[in-house]
């Protein structure tokens, strides 16, 4: 199946700070992408859809200024967590679709983010 | 809507009996189910996938049920094993939008 490609799969961080999350497909040109986030023990959220050369579509409650999604280019899509604090300390995760109908979505290996 | 639990329901099956995880799902428009599988760490890995024109689909050593009329999904696999321990996670999604909303999640332990 396709690949899709999660970088880093782990970043600690100092509260206050901005961290970048990588997402990128690897075999396929990805339109759209979605970012998600897991709490432990809970199911994923999903947080926004990424759609390149546009503005991300954001989920209601989260927040667009404080989770910054680019989609520069068909195969990449960034989620960039603004002034981290700890309550952002999750896992987040990526995943695209082959563009054209129902098809089953790869997801990214995810990246754990610990705010201290 | 997401559903978020604070508790993943466990199920605790012995190795090489056969384990069915449910779920049900949210949207009555929602025409396209996955199944994924999700060890620690690591993100989501399909499983199974059935659309709604079909009420079951079987793959290797698992098959997935679907029942419209409850809204109700189901995962068999057949005799599990040790290797298939993880959380297991139903999506549903409609068509054309791209969006997957997935379910509260089912812990399988398999014991030996």
């Amino acid at each position: 199946g396709a690949v899709v490609s999660q970088h880093p799969s782990r970043v600690i961080c100092k509260s206050g700070t901005s961290v970048k999350i990588e997402c990128r497909s690897l075999d396929f040109q990805a339109t759209t992408m979605f970012w998600y986030r897991q709490f432990p023990k809970q199911s994923l959220m999903l947080m926004a859809t990424s759609n390149e050369g546009s503005k991300a579509t954001y989920e209601q409650g989260v927040e667009k200024d404080k989770f910054l999604i680019n989609h520069a280019s068909l195969t990449l899509s960034t989620l960039t967590v603004t002034s981290a604090h700890p309550e952002d300390s999750s896992f987040y995760i990526c995943s695209a679709r082959e563009p054209g109908g129902n098809t089953e979505a790869f997801f990214g290996q995810g990246t754990r983010l610990t705010v201290v | 809507g997401e559903n978020v639990g604070l508790h993943l329901p466990t199920l605790s099956v012995q190795e090489g009996d056969n384990s069915i995880i449910n779920c049900a799902y949210s949207n009555s428009a929602s025409d396209y189910f996955i199944w994924y599988k999700q060890e620690s760490g690591k993100g989501p890995q399909f499983i199974i996938d059935i659309r709604s024109n079909m009420d079951k689909r079987q793959g290797q050593r698992v098959t997935v049920l679907l029942n419209k009329t409850v809204k109700h999904l189901s995962l068999q696999i057949a005799a599990t094993q040790p290797g298939d321990s993880a959380v297991y996670f139903c999506a549903e999604a409609v068509s054309g939008t791209y969006k997957y909303i997935f379910g509260t999640g089912t812990r399988l332990k398999v014991l030996a």
